[in-house]
């Protein structure tokens, strides 16, 4: 069975802390791996897709890497407005358009 | 240009009753989908349109949930009879259809709450 599998389930951090969060995934084969950010009482925001190991996208201080096993999506110097949840979703290759989403990171960034 | 439209961002409806969700796509997209969040769970897919016609329902719930997209512009989704478990978000997702891979960009979402 496919799953996704994000953590910390929460991340509090101060200005100008980096980190990373992680979205790991079992599935048999996958398509594309894609990254959302959702703030409150708004839909999902699209931020990046990862096709295949090794790649990397780059959007102002969010980077996002692909493994075979799992992705990391690095927040480098946050500033409050990167407060949001982060969603890692996945799309397989024998289920073309359908998303399956992890249950997502709630990042809060102090000033 | 637009993004994807929700209409209406929040209903409120006792069990039993009906409730019908509108969604229109970003103007050229082909694909459209209906996601759900319900509460303590992460966001499920419960179908994909591919202009007027179902590409993949495998998320739909039960009978009670029925979509439509007449002309494969807009889409409604409509709950009938509406229970309490069917309280939540419901999103919906349009893309185009090109290259390797579709981004999905969603709307902000319709609120139902059953009582």
């Amino acid at each position: 069975e496919d799953q996704v599998t994000q953590s910390p389930e929460a991340l509090r951090l101060q200005e100008g802390e980096s980190s990373s969060l992680n979205c790991s995934y079992t599935v048999s084969g996958l398509r594309g791996l894609f990254w959302y950010r959702q703030d409150p009482g708004k839909g999902p925001e699209f931020l990046f897709t990862l096709y295949s190991a090794g790649e990397e996208k780059e959007k102002e201080r969010l980077k996002a890497t692909l493994t075979k096993k799992e992705s990391f999506l690095h927040i480098t110097a946050p500033k409050p407005e990167d407060s949001a949840t982060y969603l890692c979703a996945v799309m397989t290759t024998d289920s073309w358009g359908k998303l399956q989403f992890g249950a997502g990171t709630q990042v809060v960034v102090t000033p | 240009e637009a993004g994807v439209t929700q209409f209406p961002s929040h209903s409120v409806i006792e069990k039993g009753q009906t409730v019908t969700l509108r969604c229109d796509p970003i103007s050229g997209h082909d694909n459209l989908y209906w996601y759900r969040r319900v509460m303590g769970k992460e966001i499920k897919f419960l179908l994909h349109f591919v202009k007027e016609s179902k590409q993949d329902e495998s998320g739909m719930p039960n009978n009670r949930f029925l979509a439509e997209r007449t002309g494969g512009t807009y889409s409604t989704l409509k709950v009938q009879p509406a229970e309490l478990e069917d309280s939540g978000f419901y999103f919906c997702a349009s893309s185009q259809t090109s290259g390797r891979q579709e981004t999905q960009y969603f709307g902000p979402g319709t609120r139902l709450l059953v009582l």
